[in-house]
């Protein structure tokens, strides 16, 4: 069965720096471009971040460039979306997707809700 | 900056034709990508590339486009089509993700 679960989200202080995981079942990542996105309380989709087959190139929206950094181990089917400096308005579920084709997500975990607040 | 606009909510009876609107703010030569996210759940492709269908989802989900509006069309809505629809696209010029607001479908 093809799914991905995240895990490492929780209440979290601003400022700190989290990392959150994402496991890969029933399928080899290593085929596959990558994503983050997530969506804050009551509000829409907001697509974080994508990281190529290989690791090699990864792309991020404004509100997270330079604070949060995308990586990718094949070998262990995980992705790994690292927070830095976290904010009030970074407080969201967060899902791993699997990229498809000309950037559509085809399969998406359940997500992991992340709360920034002092 | 690179913005799909969806309408906020669309509503239509049971059995009727319910169709939600992306309109890019640009020419649209990109892939339109649509998701379906019922309330407390992870949002599900439904459509893609403009008008193709994952396996699983019912042939009367479908998707088109027009110049800078892309449409999705539900025919025979019923009651477990309620849900939040988001459209999407891939920002080549730079290098992102691109979400529409998303449109509230409800069933009356």
């Amino acid at each position: 069965q093809v799914q991905l679960v995240e895990f490492g989200g929780g209440a979290v202080q601003p400022g700190r720096s989290p990392r959150l995981s994402c496991v890969a079942s029933g399928f080899s990542i290593r085929t596959y471009v990558m994503h983050w996105v997530r969506q804050p309380p009551g509000k829409g989709l907001e697509w974080v971040a994508l990281i190529s087959l290989d690791g090699s190139e990864e792309y991020y929206a404004e509100s997270v460039k330079g604070r949060f950094s995308i990586s990718r181990d094949n070998s262990k089917k995980m992705l790994y979306l690292q927070m830095n400096s976290l904010r009030a308005d970074d407080t969201a579920v967060y899902y791993c997707a699997r990229g498809k084709g000309t950037y559509c997500m085809d399969v998406w975990g359940k997500g992991t809700k992340v709360t920034v607040s002092s | 900056s690179y913005v799909l606009t969806q309408p906020p909510s669309v509503s239509v009876a049971p059995g009727q034709t319910a169709r939600i609107t992306c309109v890019e703010n640009s020419v649209g030569n990109k892939n339109v990508h649509w998701y379906r996210q019922k309330p407390g759940q992870a949002p599900v492709l439904v459509v893609y590339d403009d008008s193709d269908r994952p396996s699983g989802i019912p042939e009367r989900i479908s998707g088109s486009k027009s110049g800078n509006t892309a449409t999705l069309t539900i025919s025979r809505v019923e009651a477990g089509d309620e849900a939040d629809y988001y459209c999407q696209v891939w920002e080549s010029l730079g290098d992102h993700v691109v979400f529409g607001g998303g449109t509230k479908l409800t069933v009356l």
